[in-house]
């Protein structure tokens, strides 16, 4: 069974700072990983994923993450932070075959960005 | 286009009451899906339909049922609620199997059980 752990229920950096959100995956076959944003009172929104091919994956709003497959991890980062990035932020795992692509969450993390 | 809806945003129940959340898309996906989303748990998938007229259950299926009688919508249901089902409720939609295709969400609804 796949699982996914991300490390920090809330992450705390000042702007322009750097973002650095964890998350560490299980599944017993190639995963497909997934980033997604939730802004206040909405629904979720793709960052980035992961499929095939180049680990570093770049983003949306300047995001990017790379899969590292010895350390089972795809950390999220962004070199500046910026107010406007403040949300929650899950990391996702994507069962491979099976009749949908079901995907599984891990807890999220708060980012909150201060001045 | 709209994406996907959610009808309503905010409902209160009380114990024992029932009610339908609807979801909507108009992305003509295949594939649409029912979480579930409580604090320091993530979203938790409830049911899903890989097409019009079917159905199967997720990771958290007791308590609701669903239907998918027209592609473009996916119901869920309540037959009688329970303070247990208090939550946020996401419905998504996708465009065809695969793990690696995109799951679209809507905004919620926010359900409270007294």
């Amino acid at each position: 069974a796949q699982s996914v752990t991300q490390l920090g229920s809330h992450v705390s950096v000042s702007e322009g700072a750097l973002v650095l959100l964890r998350c560490n995956y299980s599944s017993s076959v190639p995963p497909y990983l997934f980033w997604y944003v939730q802004y206040p009172n909405q629904g979720l929104q793709l960052l980035l994923k992961y499929t095939t091919g180049a680990t570093l994956v770049k983003g949306i709003n300047g995001f990017e993450a790379e899969f590292k497959k010895s350390e089972t991890s795809f950390h999220l980062t962004k070199p500046s932070a910026h107010m406007s990035d403040a949300a929650e932020y899950f990391c996702a795992v994507s069962e491979f075959g099976g009749t949908a692509s079901k995907l599984t969450f891990g807890t999220g993390t708060r980012l909150q960005v201060t001045l | 286009n709209a994406g996907v809806t959610q009808t309503p945003k905010f409902r209160v129940l009380k114990t024992g009451q029932s009610m339908t959340l609807l979801c909507a898309q108009d992305m003509n996906h295949e594939y649409m899906y029912w979480y579930r989303q409580d604090p320091g748990m993530g979203l938790r998938l409830i049911h899903y339909s890989v097409g019009e007229g079917t159905t199967a259950k997720g990771e958290v299926p007791d308590g609701y049922n669903v239907s998918r009688l027209k592609k473009q919508n996916f119901l869920l249901g309540l037959e009688s609620a329970a303070p247990s089902q208090t939550s946020v409720y996401f419905c998504a939609s996708s465009y065809r199997f695969g793990p690696s295709y995109e799951q679209y969400f809507g905004p919620g609804t926010r359900l409270t059980v007294t």
